[in-house]
């Protein structure tokens, strides 16, 4: 079966301060990756998507980058962050298939909190 | 994709059927329905989606109109563990992987012993 993991589940960061949050997958081939962000009280917002190694498409600028070094591997990153970027991150992954209707699976998340 | 409207919270007895209500009147031919629960301080879980048929995994049953203005997400045997934020999310199945989730406010349903 696929499973997602997301780490660390929990992280507090000074602004200013770079940022590295990484996600896996396994049991799949050729995932299409996601990263959201989760404001307290509010939905979720679509940050990063990729079809593939390589291929990141933002959907929202921001301080923020993703990267996708391996097939199963998501890394959302920042140089330098803000008090803005605290929230709640969550990576999902979906079957890769053209015109799917394939569902997101989420992981975890992670909360990060900027002081 | 398609607004969907849902109860602002709902509660069921431990071991009744929860019955979730989505309006989704402005649905278009080729967009799916996705229900998802999220359980405070965790990640969105995938429930269930449909097209048209009405759809029965381990978890729930989806029923869809005929005209396919609204759903029904049913819970068959409710237990405390089910207590969380319940969305019901219209979309058009992507080409190119860009299949944005919006999430709107959902439905928050306690489940009461």
């Amino acid at each position: 079966s696929q499973t997602i993991h997301q780490w660390p589940a929990t992280l507090v960061q000074p602004v200013g301060s770079p940022l590295s949050l990484e996600c896996t997958v396994e049991g799949t081939s050729n995932p299409n990756l996601y990263w959201y962000r989760q404001a307290a009280g509010r939905g979720l917002q679509l940050l990063f998507y990729s079809v593939g190694i390589g291929q990141i498409s933002s959907e929202v600028p921001q301080n923020l980058s993703a990267s996708r070094p391996q097939d199963r591997q998501f890394i959302l990153s920042s140089k330098k962050l803000l008090l803005s970027d605290s929230g709640f991150y969550l990576c999902a992954w979906s079957a890769g298939q053209r015109g799917s209707n394939q569902p997101q699976h989420f992981g975890d998340g992670t909360r990060l909190s900027i002081l | 994709d398609a607004k969907t409207t849902q109860p602002t919270s709902m509660d069921c007895a431990e071991g009744r059927a929860a019955n979730l209500p989505c309006n989704h009147s402005t649905i278009s031919g080729n967009e799916y329905v996705y229900w998802y629960r999220q359980i405070h301080s965790q990640g969105p879980q995938y429930i269930i989606h449909g097209l048209k048929n009405n759809e029965t995994n381990e978890m729930a049953s989806l029923i869809i109109t005929e005209d396919r203005k609204s759903s029904t997400l049913i819970l068959p045997h409710a237990t405390l563990r089910d207590t969380a934020v319940y969305y019901c999310i219209v979309r058009v199945a992507s080409n190119f992987g860009n299949e944005k989730l919006t999430f709107g406010t959902g439905t928050r349903l306690t489940i009461i012993p």
